[in-house]
């Protein structure tokens, strides 16, 4: 089926350490997100990138890096952990078509940072 | 900058019960508004959408008409379900490079039967 898929779903890290977290997306999309959700804060951007090769700032990058190693792909990396960055994760991808083309999410990642 | 704002949940309603989120929204410009639903352990759906002032975006009995006049874009249904128990995110998309979508906090809704 096509769509985002995001690995792992779930994870549970020491603080300190680092992780990558993986998106794909297979509906030939130019541009990918990602997001953090926190209890009654809705999702906020951390990083995207509008097409293959760029990458920008969202409203929280802090604590975060990101590639898009392809058209299909974009990661996201935790270099140190801290347990501020326990949260749920998405993945979106989004086609052409201006602002009014709706995005498609993943599933998700929970991680928690210990 | 932009930003959206919600009605705080949950919202507790019985079977058949008519439903109203509220939303307004800053912006500049012209944005797209989205409504975005999360059944629990999912991810984020497009539940509907509108792209002018006047649209009214519709989809599985759930409706919202983009109101420019008073910056609003209030979700309704005419008779909820236990099955729309989910979270009701209300979203924006204006001018901004990468046509980044700008969330409401989201708004629980329980339906009981």
């Amino acid at each position: 089926n096509a769509g985002v898929t995001q690995t792992p779903k779930f994870q549970v890290l020491k603080t300190g350490q680092s992780m990558t977290l993986q998106c794909a997306q297979d509906m030939n999309h130019n541009s990918m997100y990602w997001y953090r959700q926190d209890p009654g804060m809705g999702l906020r951007l951390i990083y995207y990138s509008a097409s293959e090769g760029t990458t920008d700032k969202g409203e929280v990058p802090n604590g975060y890096n990101v590639s898009r190693l392809n058209k299909r792909e974009f990661s996201l990396r935790l270099e140190s952990a801290a347990p501020s960055q326990t949260s749920v994760y998405f993945c979106a991808s989004r086609g052409t078509g201006g602002a009014g083309y709706g995005y498609t999410f993943g599933s998700g990642t929970r991680l928690t940072v210990v | 900058g932009d930003s959206v704002t919600q009605m705080e949940g949950p919202v507790t309603l019985s079977e058949e019960a008519f439903l109203t989120i509220n939303c307004t929204y800053t912006a500049t410009g012209y944005p797209s508004l989205f409504w975005y639903v999360q059944y629990p352990g999912e991810g984020l759906q497009l539940l509907l959408k509108a792209t002018k002032a006047d649209d009214k975006g519709s989809n599985k009995g759930f409706e919202a008409t983009y109101r420019k006049e008073t910056t609003s874009f209030h979700l309704e249904k005419g008779s909820v379900q236990v099955s729309d128990s989910a979270v009701y995110f209300c979203a924006l998309s204006g001018s901004n490079a990468g046509n980044m979508l700008t969330f409401g906090g989201g708004t629980r809704l329980m339906v009981k039967p």
